[in-house]
């Protein structure tokens, strides 16, 4: 079984600090995938970044910055000095692939409030 | 320019009547999704589909429909069978299933349905 673990439901920062999103997650696959999305107010999941599972290598763009452990099952995103428009829900998921077809499988996201 | 129409972004149905929810794709990806949303809650997935004329029940299925008559289209149809439909929808589309890299999901705007 997959599970997404974003144990932070809301977040609220004063701009221009730095804010970490946590993401935990669970597989038995030792082949898989870890995506982070965001969906401001409009809707529309935005995509960000993915990870494959055999590429440990930390990434940054631009105020964006994730950090992948496998050890610890995480894979947590920071935001350096955040902005309001930084302000939406961030999901962190899970992608794993069975018999030709990819599931995924979303965290109940974090709501990032930042407050100018 | 490329991506994924959903439409109507807000639909009002009646207790008792079949909705259904256009998504159109022109970015040539084999693989579509549906996805629901309800607050405070992650993505649950609805219907996927792989191929044209082939798509499997996701976590979710129970009182919905789906066709894929065509690679770029995939429509959910809400019947009256699902017992709490009132929720924010979204497909997606994504080049192809499976494989050890997987493949990014992309997203429509999503479609609120809301139960009178």
């Amino acid at each position: 079984a997959q599970k997404v673990t974003q144990a932070q439901t809301e977040i609220s920062v004063v701009e221009k600090e730095d804010v970490t999103l946590d993401c935990v997650y669970e597989t038995r696959d030792t082949t898989y995938y870890l995506f982070w999305y965001k969906q401001p107010p409009s809707g529309e999941l935005v995509f960000l970044i993915r990870r494959n599972s055999f590429d440990e290598q930390n990434e940054i763009s631009g105020r964006y910055s994730w950090n992948f452990q496998k050890s610890t099952s995480s894979f947590n995103f920071t935001i350096t000095a955040s902005q309001v428009v930084d302000s939406a829900v961030y999901f962190c998921a899970l992608g794993t692939s069975s018999g030709g077809y990819q599931k995924v499988t979303f965290g109940i996201g974090t709501k990032l409030q930042v407050i100018p | 320019d490329g991506g994924i129409t959903q439409s109507p972004k807000y639909l009002f149905r009646k207790e008792g009547q079949n909705v259904t929810l256009s998504c159109e794709q022109n970015l040539n990806h084999d693989a579509m999704y549906w996805y629901r949303q309800d607050p405070g809650q992650g993505l649950r997935l609805i219907y996927y589909s792989q191929i044209v004329n082939d798509f499997q029940k996701g976590d979710i299925a129970e009182g919905y429909s789906v066709s894929r008559e065509k690679k770029e289209s995939f429509p959910l149809t809400v019947t009256s069978a699902q017992k709490n439909p009132t929720a924010f929808y979204l497909c997606a589309s994504s080049p192809r299933t499976g494989g050890r890299s997987g493949n990014t999901i992309y997203f429509g705007e999503g479609s609120w349905l809301t139960v009178v």
